[in-house]
């Protein structure tokens, strides 16, 4: 049983588009939501997170859209760069625990 | 900027064979955990703790133990170890205040076991 799910294992975007990953959750009582951008040969690094109080979180040109409802959320990268180029891992956890849940991650490649 | 390292980066093991992986954190952080990242499995949780002398079962800990012998240093031992476990192993430390907080990776260990 998968609690976080990623809907993309890999995903292709031309240099300057929007990259747009998707996930969703089952657990009702998630309530934060990291995302986690991995380069080959490094650990895991927290790129940008929510909280389900919020629907949207900006940070420059990383953005998380989240629906609670419907519980999924979205992260978006606008005008990719090559440098983006990774695999993004959307995570869930809820407040009152230290352990967090990984989805099996979306790997990126931005042509140029 | 908060450090976790790891050691040893990469190992090669026998069938059968004992292992043990390193590492520490010099973040302060309560939480430690025990991560292996397989392709189509993303990152999945073996074993964690709050603290020294603490130990937490993750979600596969089958075939693995680990101990925290200190707030800086968290092990994991293979004492059997079979090519299932052949996979890339990550630490993370965490949580210098309230849940949930930002999981701080180390560089990662690579484990063959033939």
């Amino acid at each position: 049983q998968q609690q976080v799910r990623q809907s993309s294992q890999s995903l292709t975007v031309w240099e300057g588009e929007t990259a747009i990953l998707n996930c969703s959750y089952e657990n009702s009582a998630f309530d934060y939501f990291p995302w986690y951008q991995q380069f080959p040969g490094e650990g895991p690094a927290l790129l940008i997170a929510i909280r389900s109080v919020s629907d949207k979180k900006e940070d420059g040109r990383f953005t998380i859209f989240f629906n609670k409802r419907e519980k999924n959320l979205s992260l978006h990268i606008k005008d990719s760069q090559p440098g983006d180029s990774a695999t993004y891992f959307c995570a869930a956890s809820d407040t009152n625990a230290y352990k967090v849940i990984f989805g099996k991650g979306t790997h990126l490649h931005v042509l140029p | 900027e908060a450090a976790v390292t790891q050691s040893p980066r990469n190992k090669v093991t026998v069938t059968g064979g004992n292992v043990t992986l390193s590492c520490r954190q010099t973040n302060s952080h309560n939480y430690m955990y025990w991560y292996r990242q397989d392709t189509g499995h993303g990152l999945r949780l073996i074993h964690y703790s709050y603290g020294a002398g603490n130990l937490q079962i993750g979600d596969v800990p089958d075939g693995y133990k680990a101990t925290r012998t200190t707030q800086e240093d968290f092990f994991l031992l293979l004492e059997l170890a079979s090519p299932s476990q052949t996979s890339l192993y990550f630490c993370a430390s965490s949580g210098a205040g309230g849940a949930p907080d930002t999981q701080y990776f180390g560089p990662g260990t690579r484990l063959l076991v033939l």
